[in-house]
């Protein structure tokens, strides 16, 4: 089956603007996670949606938001860009149950300018 | 912060098996141990998890010292495709969905050479 889609892949972006992606998660999975990735913090927790509600945000500034659909596809937007948020994002998917595993997808790679 | 102490980089041959430690002293008894590895460019993948038992799947072993304080993954033919960052990471499972925040170290970094 296929596994989880982000999109884009790749964006430039300019300070100040605002940018959303998309995420796909698995067939069948109810929980998506949202992390952020850069050289100098590594992988960090932004948030996880089950069910269209939000469970888990992580320590992000209120310009980094999200939501997921009935459908459980989710987004996730960053509003006025800055530099330091030129990262990659990535997208991960589970059931949502006990099962502790997540499926991640390729990620969306920003760069701010 | 992350729960775990792996030691930033680990030379393999390939063949032989790759045995990456992780230190986990202060481990909860309802946390368990999850690894999953990261190669260049590509999202982490889950590779294995387990309690307090010693686990084996497809890709590879996980061995988990009787206190819990440590634990070992094992790659027994390591090859040049396993090549990544291998992350260790503690937590308990949430019931009712919440159990996608986990928290990355900075992990080991594998070079399995030729």
């Amino acid at each position: 089956k296929a596994g989880v889609t982000q999109t884009p892949r790749y964006l430039i972006k300019t300070r100040g603007q605002q940018v959303t992606l998309s995420c796909s998660p698995i067939s069948g999975h109810r929980s998506v996670s949202w992390y952020q990735q850069t050289p100098g913090q590594g992988l960090q927790f932004l948030f996880e949606y089950f069910s269209e509600t939000q469970r888990n945000k992580g320590n992000f500034p209120g310009r980094f938001s999200g939501r997921q659909f009935s459908n459980s596809r989710s987004e996730m937007n960053v509003s006025t860009l800055e530099l330091g948020d030129s990262a990659l994002y990535l997208c991960a998917s589970s059931l949502g149950q006990l099962a502790g595993e997540l499926f991640f997808g390729e990620g969306s790679r920003l760069t701010v300018l | 912060d992350a729960k775990t102490t792996q030691p930033p980089s680990m030379d393999c041959a390939e063949g032989r098996a790759a045995n990456l430690p992780c230190n986990h002293s202060t481990i909860s008894g309802n946390e368990y141990v999850y690894w999953y590895r990261q190669i260049h460019s590509q999202g982490p993948q889950y590779i294995i998890h387990g309690l307090k038992n010693n686990e084996t799947n497809e890709m590879a072993s996980l061995i988990i010292t009787e206190d819990r304080k440590s634990s070992t993954l094992i790659l027994p033919h390591a090859t040049l495709r396993d090549t990544a960052v291998y992350y260790c990471i503690v937590r308990a499972l949430n019931y009712g969905g919440s159990q996608g925040n986990l928290i990355f170290g900075k992990g080991t970094k594998l070079s399995v050479k030729p």
